[in-house]
């Protein structure tokens, strides 16, 4: 149980297009999803913090308008990363937080990561 | 200064021996102390959960907390080569899982 999954596993685009990453609960409703970026030999930044139908809440120095995250439902996020360079080349892990359940509110779940590079 | 530091390795010790890991912090106000364990191209997977200090165990995995030392480690016995992974620590101010600061990760290799 509590699994998370992220499509696509790995993205190459060109500089200056957009990218959309999915993240899904599979088995669980999730009150809350999270979304990080992982550069190389670097620790998970969180980038955002999303609950469904509200505006996502984003960290000092991420831009939200080039990273816009809809979090359409308790089981599905998405984060676009607009006009992408190749500064945004990075690992992106979402996380997801059950609605019900012994790990309610308590532990996030990590998706398996998105490899994006922007050639 | 980093808000949690984390020594990257890579750590290589050989199957069956204990691997010390560790982290510092500085800030005071954390309260909830976690090991993710992390495989190549994976998500991480939580491992230990801790609140304040002291110490947990589970099963071959034992988790210690000093907040007065701003310090935790994570002990792993009888290690086998499938513990071999990135172990991130993980700390928040705030009750459930909220706005976690993650270490930087180190590299464990357990050799047969």
């Amino acid at each position: 149980g509590a699994v998370v999954s992220q499509h696509p596993s790995w993205v190459i685009c060109k500089s200056g297009t957009s990218v959309k990453i999915e993240c899904r609960s599979l088995d669980f409703q999730a009150t809350t999803m999270f979304w990080y970026r992982q550069f190389p030999k670097q620790s998970l930044m969180l980038m955002a913090t999303s609950n469904e139908g509200s505006k996502a809440t984003y960290e000092q120095g991420v831009e939200k308008d080039k990273f816009l995250i809809n979090h359409a439902s308790l089981t599905l996020s998405t984060l676009t990363v607009t006009s992408a360079h190749p500064e945004d080349s990075s690992f992106y892990i979402c996380s997801a937080t059950p609605l019900r359940g012994p790990a309610a509110y308590n532990e996030q779940f990590f998706g398996p990561g998105t490899r994006l590079t922007v050639l | 200064q980093k808000e949690v530091e984390q020594d990257p390795g890579p750590l290589s010790v050989p199957e069956g021996a204990i691997v010390s890991l560790n982290c510092t912090y500085s800030n005071s106000a954390f309260q909830y102390f976690m090991w993710y364990r992390q495989y190549s191209r994976k998500g991480p997977e939580l491992l230990m959960y801790t609140y304040s200090s002291g110490n947990k165990e589970d099963g071959r995995f034992t988790a210690q907390v000093d907040k007065s030392s701003k310090y935790i480690s994570l002990f792993i016995r009888d290690s086998q080569p499938s513990d071999s992974a990135t172990y991130l620590c993980a700390m928040s101010e705030y009750q459930g899982a909220q706005k976690l600061v993650f270490g930087q990760g180190t590299r464990l290799t357990i050799n047969p």
